[in-house]
């Protein structure tokens, strides 16, 4: 099955400096990376997504790469603020099971005012 | 529109007993997916359910049971608790059956296992 590793764990950037969290995948048929961030006691809420038929997308201070011949994605938040911090987690959709997630361990993103 | 609702939030059992949760999904989805969050093993899928039919299941053992209704609000039981159990069960709804799509998520049910 489809297996997500996600880097670094743990990441503690300065206010107003960019964050780069990295995801790689094992099936090259996924065809769909979701980014999701989680606050303390709170649900995980879709930030943007990405799917296999593009390289790049951008939501104002929120991008994401694809690279589906190297079978990795990333996460830039570029101006980091403190509401910033939380647990982001990437997820790949196995191939033929477009609603099955499989989720990386999630990165735990400090920004420090 | 609402979001994804689970009943109940928190729940304590203790070893052996069995537990029913709910999800009512966002009106109009027609998915529901169900995953379990622990610190030691993230979030893991358990099963997906479409038009009252179970689609895809995950690595969990046959304890691990679920259904949905025809208003689309699907529920999910485990039976025997072992303290393993305890985790944050989440459910997500997505809006259609084709492709890959968005998924919200509920708030989570807390099962404490005693």
């Amino acid at each position: 099955g489809e297996n997500v590793e996600q880097h670094p764990s743990t990441l503690s950037v300065q206010e107003g400096d960019s964050a780069v969290i990295k995801c790689t995948y094992s099936d090259s048929a996924s065809n769909y990376f979701p980014w999701y961030k989680q606050e303390l006691g709170k649900r995980p809420q879709l930030i943007i997504d990405i799917r296999s038929n593009v390289g790049e997308k951008k939501d104002q201070r929120i991008a994401v790469t694809l690279n589906k011949t190297a079978k990795h994605f990333s996460l830039h938040i570029t101006e980091t603020q403190p509401e910033d911090s939380a647990v982001y987690f990437c997820a790949a959709t196995p191939s033929g099971s477009a609603r099955q997630l499989t989720f990386g361990s999630g990165t735990q993103l400090t920004v420090l005012p | 529109k609402a979001g994804v609702t689970q009943t109940p939030r928190y729940l304590i059992k203790t070893r052996g007993q069995q537990v029913t949760l709910s999800c009512s999904p966002i009106s109009g989805h027609r998915s529901v997916s169900w995953y379990q969050q622990t610190p030691g093993q993230g979030l893991q899928f358990l099963f997906e359910y479409f038009s009252e039919t179970q689609r895809n299941k995950g690595n969990f053992p046959g304890r691990f049971s679920g259904r949905q209704f025809s208003n689309s609000r699907s529920e999910m039981n485990v039976s025997t608790l072992e303290l393993g159990d305890s985790a944050l069960y989440l459910c997500a709804s997505s809006l259609k059956a084709g492709g890959p799509n968005e998924q919200f998520f509920g708030p989570g049910t807390r099962l404490t296992v005693l």
